[in-house]
């Protein structure tokens, strides 16, 4: 059985440029939730993936968009980036019905400079 | 809207001292509650959950109970280790696990 998986790990992206972050489900989850992670906050919930439709957003600009695919893996892009939008951003996998636990990957560390 | 709030850290504790990392939340309905545990460099994991008031959640020692009245969640160990050194974050959800409102989280170092 495979963990989340998230790539890359690490980058830098000048402000104004666009963003794809990418995120691997579980194996069997059909799942996936993406938080925004700033320095020394808590995660904050972005958005959530199901069967390829957003299942329900946070409070995150449209310049956040999503996609997920048909074996359940997922890209959260960012447009226009902007100085704060630095931080790090964590997928998780789940199954789609209540009492199932999410398990998370590693994160990527986006800096915008 | 839902909200956490958990006690500011960092908590600085000697291996073998009793654990409280104080947490309450806002809700509209009867959420799940839950401790989340990040090592340095690593992703969240879930320590412990509760699902209903009164049930409480177990799991290497921690433990937390959902009390419904006073709104609370709070995290207790009774003698912690070092290698129980890292960020707790409660978190409650409304609609299942995968949809987590999280606290700012609370660092604990645990000194030898």
């Amino acid at each position: 059985e495979t963990g989340v998986t998230q790539s890359p790990t690490h980058l830098i992206k000048t402000r104004g440029q666009q963003v794809t972050l990418r995120c691997s489900s579980q194996s069997g989850h059909n799942t996936v939730s993406w938080y925004q992670q700033a320095l020394g906050q808590g995660p904050q919930f972005i958005f959530q993936y199901y069967r390829e439709e957003e299942n329900g957003r946070g409070n995150f600009p449209p310049r956040f968009s999503g996609l997920q695919f048909p074996n359940y893996s997922s890209e959260l892009n960012v447009n226009a980036l902007e100085l704060d939008d630095s931080a790090l951003y964590l997928c998780a996998s789940s199954f789609y019905y209540p009492d199932t636990e999410a398990f998370f990957g590693q994160g990527t560390r986006l800096t915008v400079v | 809207g839902d909200s956490v709030t958990q006690m500011e850290g960092p908590v600085t504790l000697s291996e073998e001292a009793c654990l409280t990392i104080n947490c309450t939340y806002t809700a509209t309905g009867y959420p799940s509650l839950f401790w989340y545990v990040q090592y340095p460099g690593e992703g969240l994991q879930l320590l412990l959950k509760a699902t209903k008031a009164d049930d409480k959640g177990s799991n290497k020692g921690f433990e937390a109970t959902y009390r419904k009245e006073t709104t609370s969640f709070h995290l207790e160990k009774g003698s912690v280790q070092v290698s129980d050194s890292a960020v707790y974050f409660c978190a409650l959800s409304d609609s299942g696990y995968s949809t987590l409102t999280f606290g700012k989280g609370t660092m604990l170092l645990v000194s030898p």
